[in-house]
């Protein structure tokens, strides 16, 4: 199992707080996403970097920013939350062989 | 980008029936990968196949690639509760490293 660790695991805050949810791995992966998802639906590619400094935007991407300063971190910034991003926010990383490795999740309400 | 489409959306058995998801693609896909994803849970790589006409197994699970590389599907031999998830086909996107998730069947199975 790959290790990448996602905080918070649940986050309730009401409309318009600015959030930063946290992914971490430690296998030194270059390549890392971030995911979208509601309960049992399919996944929705919101940003990806393939390396420091290097970050890309997927199709759900207007509303949050995310940076990549170090190799091994890669957070979301939500800047103004609204109800719309109730949702599961899954960060995946991409080993040797291409496959991904997904951490937790972090299940975020707005009130 | 690439878009893969994956069915049925659903599936209900009883448990120790066959099951099986499709995939496919409108263009031709380099590889594909097929993810599980338990109810509560991130979803889990469990495969990944490259060449024309590839048949993996694992246990009571097929894999297939089809000959063009548009198609693909899983296959589980008399199905148990343990089984019961998500399971996500998901083809590159735009000749890079991130996915393009299919939809997803849910599988559920009742004893």
């Amino acid at each position: 199992e790959a290790d990448i660790y996602q905080t918070p695991r649940y986050l309730v805050i009401g409309t318009g707080k600015k959030i930063t949810l946290e992914c971490s791995q430690t296998m030194g992966h270059d390549k890392m996403y971030w995911y979208q998802q509601d309960p049992g639906m399919e996944l929705h590619l919101i940003h990806y970097s393939y390396g420091v400094n290097s970050t890309e935007k997927g199709d759900l991407s207007s509303e949050s920013t995310v940076s990549r300063i170090r190799t091994e971190h890669f957070p979301l910034t939500l800047e103004s939350a609204r109800p719309s991003h109730t949702s599961q926010y899954l960060c995946a990383s991409t080993g040797v062989f291409y496959e991904q490795y997904f951490g937790p999740g972090t299940r975020l309400t707005v009130t | 980008g690439q878009q893969v489409m994956q069915i049925p959306q659903y599936q209900h058995v009883q448990e120790g029936e066959d099951f099986t998801t499709y995939c496919n693609s409108s263009t031709t896909l380099s590889n594909i990968q097929w993810y599980k994803q338990r109810p509560g849970g991130h979803p889990v790589f469990l495969i990944q196949l490259v060449k024309s006409g590839e048949v993996k197994k694992q246990k009571r699970l097929t894999f297939q690639f089809g000959e063009a590389k548009k198609n693909s599907s899983l296959h589980i031999t008399a199905t148990q509760t343990t089984d019961v998830g998500t399971y996500f086909c998901a083809g590159p996107r735009n000749s890079g490293y991130a996915l393009n998730f299919g939809k997803g069947t849910s599988l559920l199975v009742t004893p």
